[in-house]
């Protein structure tokens, strides 16, 4: 069964580095989105893309933030200047039309320190 | 701010019960409903959605929505300990597919 894959799985960092986040969404979907999680709270949505631009961004997807579809196949969410406050579960999910199920990766957990 | 209102509970029922999961949301635009499931340090995991006012079934699971209430319900019969995790209520409301989940509510099935 296609699946929505993520790397890496695990993520340490200092404060201030850039990290990059990767996903492989299923192959026939068109939409593609970025959330996080912080422990203990709730799925917080970041951001939605589709044909090569962002869609949708919330608060929380500030300048520091970008997302890229560098290739047919990946995914990815940029974080430029890591802060304390980034560290969370980032998940990225897809589907094959904006109101339809979306999948979920087993996402990456991020610590800043 | 739309929100998505939960009990965090944690929701505790015996073994073979019937487990009942409700959820409120704010905004009455909101067209798409789903239910995920969440093992803790997993990723959230499809249940069920539903579109339309009323009931829908699948397997053990039953989603109910009320739009004029602005109330969703996810009942669990039959309860396994297996079923027990955090219970995501979410919405779409947008063209561009976002999702806003409430916080979860914590079902425990006791053996």
């Amino acid at each position: 069964e296609p699946e929505v894959t993520q790397t890496p799985s695990h993520q340490v960092t200092q404060m201030g580095q850039e990290v990059i986040l990767r996903c492989v969404p299923i192959s026939n979907h068109l939409y593609f989105y970025w959330y996080r999680q912080i422990l203990g709270q709730k799925v917080e949505f970041l951001v939605s893309f589709y044909n090569n631009e962002i869609s949708e961004k919330s608060e929380i997807f500030d300048d520091q933030f970008s997302v890229e579809r560098p290739d047919g196949s990946n995914f990815t969410l940029k974080i430029r200047s890591t802060k304390l406050e980034d560290s969370a579960m980032y998940f990225c999910a897809s589907s094959t039309f904006p109101l339809e199920t979306q999948y979920f990766g087993p996402g990456t957990r991020l610590l800043v320190l | 701010q739309k929100e998505v209102e939960q009990n965090s509970g944690p929701l505790s029922v015996p073994e073979g019960a019937i487990a009942s999961l409700n959820c409120t949301y704010s905004d009455r635009g909101s067209q798409s409903f789903f239910w995920y499931r969440q093992y803790s340090g997993k990723s959230p995991e499809l249940i069920m959605f539903i579109y339309s006012n009323g009931d829908k079934e699948d397997g053990r699971f039953t989603a109910q929505l009320n739009k004029a209430s602005q109330y969703v319900s996810l009942l669990i019969r039959d309860s396994q300990p297996s079923d027990s995790a955090t219970y995501l209520c979410s919405h779409g409301s947008s063209n561009t597919g976002k999702l806003i989940f409430g916080q979860g509510t914590t079902l425990q099935v006791k053996p």
